[in-house]
């Protein structure tokens, strides 16, 4: 069936640790982004990609990175976690930049 | 910029009412309009979307929104609402140019339905 997986689901970690949240689609979707959305907040687009070796920063600066090197994968790293960080992170990725995008689960991740 | 303006963060209803969920949207530049549902712990997943044509779009679960250019709206309604609506709804616009790849997102509206 095709979806997009997003794991952990839940993350709870100290200050200072690395992390990669991973995304994973398999709908063959060119177009993928990484949102950021916290509580009672519109959802804010961090990065996103246009295909293999194609990435962006999105409107809202964040000291994540992200990579594309394969089409259905789309990891984001955080070097070292600060508590700032606590957020939940969406994964979405669509067939053109102008139509609907599907979104993962998300992750939930908690910085101590 | 866009900016998408969801006029109630919560709306709490009795079963079998009818509701309805503002959005407005800032710019009159062609845009495409979509709303999608959250349940708890779970991604968003789309309701229905305006991309041309009729401005009155029947999505899933009964729901449905219509296209009002001249106020920048794009509100969902529903004519009779179920336990299983209780979710968050957040309404997103994009500018239809080519090459234009921001989504923006209201800050959501909370719906409640009461037994």
């Amino acid at each position: 069936e095709a979806d997009i997986y997003q794991t952990p689901r839940y993350l709870v970690i100290g200050t200072g640790k690395k992390i990669t949240l991973e995304c994973s689609q398999t709908m063959g979707h060119d177009k993928m982004y990484w949102y950021q959305q916290d509580p009672g907040m519109e959802l804010h687009l961090i990065h996103y990609s246009y295909g293999v070796n194609s990435t962006e920063k999105g409107d809202l600066s964040s000291e994540s990175t992200v990579s594309r090197i394969r089409t259905e994968h789309f990891p984001l790293t955080l070097e070292s976690a600060r508590p700032s960080h606590t957020s939940q992170y969406l994964c979405a990725s669509s067939v053109w930049a102008n139509n609907e995008q599907f979104f993962g689960p998300g992750t939930r991740l908690t910085v101590l | 910029a866009q900016s998408v303006t969801q006029l109630d963060s919560q709306v709490p209803v009795f079963e079998e009412a009818p509701v309805e969920l503002r959005c407005n949207y800032s710019s009159s530049v062609s845009v495409y309009l979509f709303w999608y549902v959250q349940y708890p712990n779970q991604g968003l997943q789309l309701l229905l979307k305006y991309l041309s044509g009729s401005t009155l779009v029947k999505g899933i679960n009964g729901f449905e929104a219509e296209f009002n250019k001249s106020q920048t709206s794009f509100h969902l309604r529903k004519p009779s609402v179920h336990i299983s609506d209780t979710a968050e709804y957040f309404c997103a616009v994009k500018d239809s140019g080519a090459g234009s790849y921001q989504l923006t997102f209201g800050k959501g509206t909370k719906l409640s339905v009461i037994p």
